[in-house]
């Protein structure tokens, strides 16, 4: 069966710190991959996605950057952290059936 | 182009009574639709999915919703809420494989509470 796995949990940052976030694919192979952030009241928001390696697509202008450096790995980045980086960051997955995606645990980000 | 309209971003319930939360869509391809829960501090879980076939779509944890296409609806219920249902609910929809769109569009959430 296939899992997704992100870590770390949850991530205390200071302002203009660098982040590295990491979400790993189990047991499906060429998996289309998704972020996702969602802060306090304001539902879900693609950040970015990748149909495969090293192909990635930007949903919004931000201070954040994707890299898919292998076929079911996908990393969430930024050189320097804002407050408004703050949020619960998700990881999702989808094969080519029915389009539905699957989460990870998410990672819980504070930028203080 | 799809979007989703969840009516109330808060619900309130009794336990023991009927749960209905409200999801509209729009789609300008046939769509396939989904509902995710969503408990604190995790990730969203697939509660269940209409994918074209029957029209009332039963999921798990006693949740089933229905496909209206006349009313661009699909509503989830529940007929007797439980205080483990207090969660967050979200209504997504894509379009069918091949139209062109992998992406999920959700809806922005409807928060659910169970009063003892």
């Amino acid at each position: 069966s296939q899992t997704i796995h992100q870590w770390p949990a949850t991530l205390v940052q200071p302002v203009g710190s660098p982040l590295s976030l990491e979400c790993t694919v189990e047991g499906t192979s060429n998996p289309n991959l998704y972020w996702y952030r969602q802060a306090a009241g304001r539902g879900l928001q693609l950040l970015f996605y990748s149909v495969g390696i090293g192909q990635i697509s930007s949903e919004v202008p931000q201070n954040l950057s994707a890299s898919r450096p292998q076929d079911r790995q996908f990393i969430l980045s930024s050189k320097k952290l804002l407050l408004s980086d703050s949020g619960f960051y998700l990881c999702a997955w989808s094969g080519l059936a029915y389009n539905e995606q699957f989460f990870g645990p998410g990672t819980r980000l504070t930028v203080l | 182009a799809q979007s989703v309209t969840q009516l109330g971003s808060h619900v309130s319930v009794s336990e023991g009574a009927l749960v209905l939360l409200r999801c509209n869509y729009s789609s300008s391809v046939p769509p396939y639709l989904f509902w995710y829960v969503q408990y604190p501090n995790q990730g969203l879980q697939l509660l269940l999915k209409y994918t074209s076939a029957a029209t009332l779509v039963k999921g798990i944890n006693g949740f089933e919703a229905e496909f209206k296409k006349s009313e661009t609806s699909f509503h989830l219920t529940k007929p007797s809420a439980h205080m483990s249902d207090a969660a967050e609910y979200f209504c997504a929809v894509t379009g069918t494989p091949g139209a062109g769109s992998y992406q999920l569009t959700f809806g922005k959430g409807t928060k659910l509470s169970v009063i003892p």
